[in-house]
């Protein structure tokens, strides 16, 4: 069965700094891996996912993310945060057998300040 | 719809009630999950419907817990003797379909159960 760890359950950093949320996974059988972010008082909404290919993948909001699957291992990052990025981040990962069934860390709050 | 809908979004029940759950998935989206986050933890899978076939149940806490689907539309979440345990946000989602993982899942803002 797959698991998620999300290493940090809080991050506090300054404005414009550069900011990386970690995540590992465990599963025996191949993967994709999603990043959701929760907004104070709003709904679960996709950042980004890997689903195959490249390693680097894009999100909405200047995110990223990067698949590595010798270190089980998909860590996101921005280069400078804002103070709108502050939301509580959730990394998942489902199974190619089974992908309707997703697997959810405990979450990382991300709070950026002035 | 224009997003998934649930209700009610605030639910307070006596310990040992039964309690229903609602949701509304985006129209067209044969995929329906249930989720429930409780506090300061991430999401625990509950069950998810693809269509027409078997739902996988295979996330429901006790047999306390049932869902169903009615039409491949709304679906209800059931808790029966509720215990204080059960207190979370219940999330419901939808998507396209569930068997390509390329479908964004699109989350309902929740309903938060207090077991009193």
């Amino acid at each position: 069965a797959q698991s998620v760890t999300q290493l940090d359950s809080q991050v506090p950093v300054f404005e414009e700094a550069p900011v990386e949320l970690r995540c590992n996974y465990s599963s025996s059988v191949s993967v994709y891996l999603f990043w959701y972010v929760q907004y104070p008082n709003q709904g679960l909404q996709l950042l980004l996912k890997y689903l195959s290919g490249s390693t680097l993948v894009k999100g909405i909001n200047g995110f990223e993310a990067e698949f590595n699957k010798s270190q089980t291992s998909f860590h996101l990052r921005k280069p400078s945060v804002h103070i709108s990025d502050t939301a509580e981040y959730f990394c998942a990962v489902s199974e190619s057998t089974n992908a309707g069934k997703s697997t959810f860390g405990d979450g990382t709050t991300l709070t950026v300040k002035p | 719809g224009a997003g998934v809908s649930q209700s009610p979004s605030n639910k307070v029940t006596e310990k040992g009630k039964d309690v229903e759950l609602r949701c509304d998935p985006i129209s067209g989206h044969t995929a329906l999950y249930w989720y429930r986050q409780s506090l300061g933890q991430g999401l625990e899978f509950l069950i998810y419907f693809q269509g027409n076939s078997a739902p996988d149940k295979s996330g429901l806490p006790s047999d306390r817990f049932s869902a169903e689907r009615t039409g491949g539309s709304v679906s209800t979440l059931t808790i029966q003797r509720t215990q204080q345990e059960d207190s979370a946000v219940y999330l419901c989602a939808s998507s396209y379909n569930s068997w390509n993982p390329g479908n964004t899942i699109y989350f309902g803002e929740g309903s938060w159960l207090t077991v009193v």
